[in-house]
């Protein structure tokens, strides 16, 4: 079946230095995606999506990259802060909205002071 | 301030018990879903709404039900024939079925005791 993964499950990054969590998809198909932040306890947030036509997205101190050619989606965060510090997934759907979100199992972004 | 509210956060339940989850959006979405999030598995579906009165099974229905009798809200009750009932449930909300931003409420943390 088809299924989202990560390549690392934890990262530890020192405050003030960017982090790069990546997520690799084997849906060819899937054509919109989305990294949410979770913090412990708590529901996920929404941090930035990109849809099958861009290659890369900026948001504020966050970029998200889309490689379609290796099934590869990555997010970048610039200048980490301890606020950072959270359990990251991403997300991917196909079929331009008439599949369900499929879910990966996260990787948990420590930030050391 | 619109969102999606869960409760309760903590809820315990003796086996054999019914128990129902709370799910209330005041962001006028037409989409709502239940998922359950298990440690070291990426989010699973329970069920989802893409209108009042509509409802669809997920991936994991089994021993659970919904309503949808308004746009507001989408309560989930575990029954007592869900084998494995313990676990964090998430509520979600999104415009359009699938293929937006889904917005999730804080959680409800279920043990069965």
């Amino acid at each position: 079946g088809e299924s989202v993964g990560l390549h690392l499950p934890t990262l530890s990054v020192q405050e003030g230095d960017n982090s790069i969590i990546n997520c690799a998809y084997s849906n060819s198909a899937s054509d919109y995606f989305i990294w949410y932040k979770q913090e412990s306890g708590k529901g996920p947030q929404f941090i930035i999506d990109i849809r099958s036509n861009m290659d890369k997205r900026q948001g504020q101190r966050v970029t998200v990259l889309l490689n379609k050619t290796v099934k590869h989606l990555s997010l970048q965060i610039a200048a980490t802060q301890p606020g950072d510090s959270a359990v990251y997934f991403c997300a991917e759907n196909g079929n331009f909205g008439n599949e369900k979100l499929t879910f990966g199992t996260g990787t948990r972004l420590t930030i050391i002071p | 301030d619109g969102g999606i509210t869960q409760s309760p956060k903590y809820l315990f339940r003796k086996e054999g018990q019914n128990v129902t989850l709370s799910c209330e959006q005041n962001l006028n979405h037409d989409a709502m879903y239940w998922y359950r999030q298990d440690p070291g598995q990426g989010l699973r579906l329970i069920y989802y709404s893409q209108i009042v009165n509509d409802f669809q099974k997920g991936d994991i229905a089994e021993g659970y039900s919904v309503s949808r009798e308004k746009k507001e809200s989408f309560p989930l009750t575990v029954t007592s024939a869900q084998k494995n009932p313990t676990a964090f449930y998430l509520c979600a909300s999104s415009i359009t079925l699938f293929y937006n931003e889904q917005f999730f409420g804080p959680g409800t943390r279920l043990t069965v005791l």
